[in-house]
């Protein structure tokens, strides 16, 4: 069962533009919802991460919208560059006593051209 | 430099075969994960180690297992290869036993296998 379900697979984006990935998820118990980078050869590394009892949180041009009634998340990306050209994941923690579950979205590829 | 190292970064195997992926976590981490990454399965959990001992399982198979080490390196030993286990074998780290805000995941470049 995915409990992440995570959309564009891939997104073309001209440099400058706004980069929208969504995720929704279907647990109400989900605590922690951050953002992984992955560039090609490389491992994801986190980017932003957001607790469900904030509604936006930005850092420098990575925003996440995030809309707890609808189980909706977004990532915008401002004035996108070709560096950001990345696979990026959504992952959504869910905690429990000394438990934890940390579940990824399939990703999505985005590419910037120039 | 993620700080957390995996060898070998490539690795091309035939069915059937036996192979050992190795992990050093970031210095002062205590807890090791393993992760595969396919196309179509994304980023799955394999198992955790913290300080030597586990911690939690996710989807490993049988054929797989793994152990961390008292100087808190890490394998990941896959056996009776099948095609389908071909794919990147990311190995993260953390400080602590439980993935938190406060506690978060660092990567390694990750181990591509190819099972042939």
């Amino acid at each position: 069962q995915q409990q992440v379900k995570q959309s564009p697979q891939s997104l073309i984006v001209q440099k400058g533009g706004i980069s929208i990935i969504n995720c929704a998820y279907e647990n109400t118990a989900f605590d922690y919802f951050p953002w992984y980078q992955q560039f090609p050869g490389k491992g994801p590394a986190l980017l932003i991460a957001i607790r469900p009892d904030v509604s936006e949180k930005k850092e420098g041009r990575f925003t996440i919208s995030f809309n707890k009634s609808a189980k909706q998340f977004s990532l915008h990306i401002m004035d996108s560059q070709p560096g950001d050209s990345a696979t990026y994941f959504c992952a959504a923690l869910l905690s429990w006593g000394s438990n934890y579950k940390l579940t990824f979205g399939k990703g999505t590829l985005l590419t910037v051209n120039p | 430099d993620s700080g957390v190292t995996q060898t070998p970064k490539h690795l091309i195997t035939a069915t059937g075969q036996r192979v050992t992926l190795r992990c050093s976590p970031r210095s002062g981490d205590l807890s090791v994960y393993w992760y595969q990454q396919s196309l179509d399965q994304g980023l799955q959990f394999l198992i955790q180690y913290y300080n030597g001992e586990e911690r939690a399982k996710g989807n490993i198979l049988e054929r797989f297992s793994a152990q961390q080490f008292p100087d808190l390196h890490s394998e990941l030993n896959l056996s009776s290869l099948e095609l389908g286990d071909s794919a990147l074998y990311f190995c993260a780290s953390s400080v602590a036993g439980r993935v938190s805000g406060a506690n978060v995941l660092t990567f390694g470049a990750g181990s591509r296998l190819t099972v042939l």
